[in-house]
């Protein structure tokens, strides 16, 4: 079955940008069949979708983050990442990857925290 | 956007209660509606899409229902396994959004 397995720095300093990684396992990006998802979410708190992305490169995005987010994907990897610019310590959270836009599978998720 | 209001935001039950989890959307979504399981530490797991239906694999004690602007997600007989948070999702308009959670407790 479909697996998906996020990747990247557990530290960003206040600024800089937020890049993640979700590679897919035991499926392909390129069927045409689902967007592919990134959420959110802060230590404590609920979830946040962020945006998610078509295989063809079509984008739709969350407005309250949508100046910051850069979501693109490259088929050939069976990969989709996550751009978030301008990052402060309000983007500290677990961030996950998940399929579709009712999400199912997840990723397990990663922690990336904002701190200089 | 859409808001969902998750109500209770917390319960404490005991093995063998019945549990019934509401979410209430400030427009109408259709059916568009899923809940998600999420235990301390890790990713959420869907149980049930398009109100009603299902995941394959969830066991049948759980089970949604609802359309239009009132769902409700019903554990019959709570298992030790099933202490979490539960979370709806709209995905009917853009951008889709989540409820606030609601966290299910040992009595």
């Amino acid at each position: 079955q479909v697996q998906l397995q996020e990747s990247g720095p557990g530290l960003v300093k206040p600024s800089q940008t937020l890049s993640l990684t979700c590679t897919v396992s035991g499926g392909s990006i390129s069927s045409g069949d689902y967007y592919w998802s990134w959420i959110r979410q802060p230590p404590g708190k609920g979830l946040e979708w962020i945006g998610y992305i078509y295989y063809s490169g079509s984008t739709y995005y969350n407005p309250s983050l949508k100046s910051r987010v850069t979501i693109s994907v490259d088929t050939s990897k069976n990969q989709f990442s996550l751009k978030l610019s301008s990052v402060t310590a309000a983007d500290t959270a677990v961030y996950y990857c998940a399929r579709g836009d009712t999400f199912d599978p997840w990723g397990q998720g990663t922690l990336v925290t904002v701190s200089s | 956007d859409i808001q969902m209001t998750q109500s209770p935001s917390s319960l404490s039950a005991s093995v063998g209660d019945r549990v019934t989890i509401t979410c209430r959307a400030s427009q109408g979504i259709r059916n568009d509606l899923g809940w998600y399981q999420q235990k301390p530490g890790k990713a959420p797991k869907r149980l049930i899409y398009a109100a009603s239906s299902l995941q394959s694999g969830v066991p049948s004690r759980f089970s949604g229902s609802g359309s239009g602007t009132e769902f409700t997600l019903t554990i019959s007989s709570l298992q030790p396994e099933d202490f979490a948070t539960y979370y709806c999702l709209q995905h009917n308009s853009y951008p889709v959004t989540f409820g606030g959670g609601t966290k299910v407790e040992i009595k």
